[in-house]
């Protein structure tokens, strides 16, 4: 059980195109999904945190009109990547839990998302 | 904010015990959570301690001293397999979401 799911698992698209990354929870429903970036031999990052039904809450230094997120429903949240240029390269992953109180949050697979 | 230390990298040989620490400082602890992570895939959970003392799940261990802000995740009969990143996570300030460390890289050779 607990299984998220991310799609793509990779994309490649051109400086000042748009790219959309969905996080699905499979197997349970998600109230709360979070958005990391990890970058080459970095850590996780978190760049926001979402609740189903409200807007997301950013982390400090993370650009809302940049990577907007929507968490329309329990098992669905997507981080769209607007006008990506190339330091936006890097591993976005997801993660999703029912109650971070009383449980882990359970990662995606990742997205390598590459800006030429 | 929160400071969380573990070494960048470390190398050990299959069959061998290897301990990963971790040091931390944050207000309002709400446990800490080691996990895997192999290169280009997500992490995955390993461990979560909030009380302290050893807590033992197969070949992997994992210590919390909660007064010295100090963790270690202790692996046993090294597999080439268990060749990772490993990240201590502390949630901040009070929080249940956690921050990662810089994670260790985990080198095991025949």
């Amino acid at each position: 059980g607990a299984v998220v799911s991310q799609h793509p698992s990779w994309v490649i698209c051109k400086s000042g195109t748009s790219v959309k990354i969905e996080c699905r929870s499979l197997d349970f429903q998600a109230t709360t999904m979070f958005w990391y970036r990890q970058f080459p031999k970095q850590s996780l990052m978190l760049m926001a945190t979402s609740n189903e039904g409200s807007k997301a809450t950013y982390e400090q230094g993370v650009e809302k009109d940049k990577f907007l997120i929507n968490h329309a429903s329990l098992t669905l949240s997507t981080l769209t990547v607007t006008s990506a240029h190339p330091e936006d390269s890097s591993f976005y992953i997801c993660s999703a839990t029912w109650d971070l109180t009383s449980d882990t949050q359970y990662f995606g697979p990742g997205t390598r998302l590459t800006v030429l | 904010g929160q400071n969380i230390d573990q070494p960048t990298e470390m190398t050990a040989t299959e069959g061998a015990i290897v301990q990963i620490n971790c040091t931390y400082q944050t207000s309002g602890f709400n446990g800490l959570f080691w996990y895997q992570q192999h290169a280009g895939e997500a992490p995955t959970f390993l461990s979560y301690n909030v009380l302290d003392g050893l807590e033992e799940k197969g070949r992997f261990s994992s210590f919390l001293s909660r007064s010295k802000g100090y963790s270690y995740l202790l692996l046993k009969e090294l597999q080439m397999k268990d060749s990772a990143s490993y990240l201590c996570a502390v949630p901040s300030g009070g929080s249940y979401i956690p921050t990662f460390g810089r994670g260790t890289s985990l080198i095991v050779h025949p």
